[in-house]
């Protein structure tokens, strides 16, 4: 059964402190997977997309990482408005299906 | 670039009415929309797949004739909540994929609309 596990659960973290948050995936076959970060009583917001083990992807603050079994989002020098929950998710071959973790609810204080 | 709107972004009602939720793309052809739900501190699951112009694919254990949803165009899929009850209560999202992108491109997403069933 294809699922996403991510982890911590919850992070605090001063402005400036460096982390990297972490997603495990079990997928028959990965088409692609996706990073959002979702703010309090919104929708999820695109980040990034990887296609397969290797990739990297960066954006600001953020990098996207990927291996065969999960993928990282490193946060460098956060600023508090990077506060929000980040979501991963993943869609295997012949779907259309996004299957999202829990997310990772991030707080950067000053 | 990729903006979905969804409408209402908030809704009160009571018990036994039915509530309709539209959700559009507004810079993009979506031939593809999702609809999803989020309960508080879970993953977002999805209910449905719609695809332009013809019949939504639904999850396992959703009912389709509970939760009614319409995709007339390339910008509008509608998502009708039949007889709401307060379980039905949730926040609904959906989103949407554009025209020609392949299967593995991201979607998109709408705000999300806050059903409370009374």
């Amino acid at each position: 059964e294809d699922q996403v596990t991510q982890s911590p659960e919850a992070l605090r973290l001063q402005e400036g402190e460096s982390s990297s948050l972490n997603c495990s995936y079990t997928v028959s076959g990965l088409r692609g997977l996706f990073w959002y970060r979702q703010d309090p009583g919104k929708g999820p917001e695109f980040l990034f997309t990887l296609y397969s083990a290797g990739e990297e992807k960066e954006k600001e603050r953020l990098k996207a990482t990927l291996t065969k079994k999960e993928s990282f989002l490193h946060i460098t020098a956060p600023k508090p408005e990077d506060s929000a929950t980040y979501l991963c998710a993943v869609q295997a071959y012949n779907t259309d299906k996004l299957i999202f973790g829990t997310g990772t609810r991030l707080q950067v204080f000053p | 670039g990729a903006v979905v709107s969804q409408h209402p972004s908030w809704v009160i009602c009571k018990s036994g009415t039915s509530v309709k939720i539209e959700c559009r793309s507004l810079d993009f052809q979506a031939t593809t929309m999702f609809w999803y739900r989020q309960f508080p501190k879970q993953s977002l699951m999805l209910m449905a797949t719609s695809n332009e112009g013809s019949k939504a694919t639904y999850e396992q254990g959703v009912e389709k004739d509970k939760f009614l949803i319409n995709h007339a165009s390339l910008t509008l899929s509608t998502l009708t909540v039949t007889s709401a009850h307060p379980e039905d209560s949730s926040f609904y999202i959906c989103s949407a994929r554009g025209r020609g992108q392949r299967g593995n491109q991201p979607q998109h997403f709408g705000d999300g609309t806050r059903l409370s069933i009374l």
